[in-house]
């Protein structure tokens, strides 16, 4: 069971911006580097944002990624077709059983 | 470029142990002490589950979940991780990805995946 929250769906039209919420505790996010991942239908997940809000090289600068407290925040402008797909945060958690942690995901529909 | 390539049996019975191998090419598992190699895996229509991570001084991480099944190795000579995992269950059918899990942040580059199916 993940302890990373995120919304299991959003949409907006194309051109639009979504933002994406993770919600977590002082053990994972408050204390560590979030990342983002992508995952297009019938794909293999693709790291868009690092260290709450870096991007590799190649991701446009539509994806955008923040941190504040125990929450984080993926945003993307000017909505595409093409970024339909499931996008999960994920972090270390620092607890006793320390580990990674994925969020639950959320889907993506451009309308 | 990076790239990793998983393989290993695409069945396994109910009770028996799955193995599966994560080839590294186009960078050595030793490249940095900043680099360690995890394994992640998706069950059909759901979402990610991390199971483990390995350094290649062989300090390893697992998910309390799957902590007393789960075996993580690495073979420096062979640029190759792999992953056991004992006493499957239907439960256990999933894709399983091999990573590079960059300094136990990110997880920056991906192999292609392998579809394990637990089945009689």
């Amino acid at each position: 069971q993940s302890v990373l929250t995120q919304p299991p769906s959003v949409s907006a039209a194309p051109g639009q911006r979504v933002t994406i919420s993770c919600s977590g505790t002082s053990s994972n996010i408050g204390k560590n580097y979030v990342s983002w991942y992508q995952q297009l239908p019938g794909t293999v997940p693709k790291l868009i944002i690092y260290d709450n809000n870096k991007r590799p090289s190649g991701i446009h600068d539509r994806f955008s990624g923040s941190k504040s407290g125990t929450s984080a925040t993926l945003g993307i402008t000017g909505l595409q077709t093409g970024d339909e797909a499931d996008y999960y945060c994920g972090t270390w958690d620092s607890n006793l059983t320390a580990g990674y942690v994925f969020g639950t995901g959320t889907k993506v529909t451009v309308l | 470029q990076l790239q990793l390539q998983e393989s290993g049996p695409g069945l396994v019975k109910p009770s028996e142990t799955l193995s599966l191998t994560c080839t590294v090419a186009g960078d050595s598992i030793r490249g940095r002490t900043s680099y360690y190699w995890g394994w992640i895996r998706q069950p059909p229509g759901k979402g990610l589950e991390w199971i483990g991570t390995i350094h290649y001084s062989e300090s390893t991480y697992y998910n309390p979940s799957l902590k007393s099944r789960a075996t993580i190795s690495v073979d420096t000579s062979k640029n190759q991780l792999s992953l056991r995992l004992t006493s499957v269950t239907a439960a256990d059918t999933a894709v399983y990805y091999c990573a590079r899990h960059h300094d136990l942040d990110e997880f920056d580059s991906w192999g292609q995946g392998s579809l394990v199916t637990v089945s009689s």
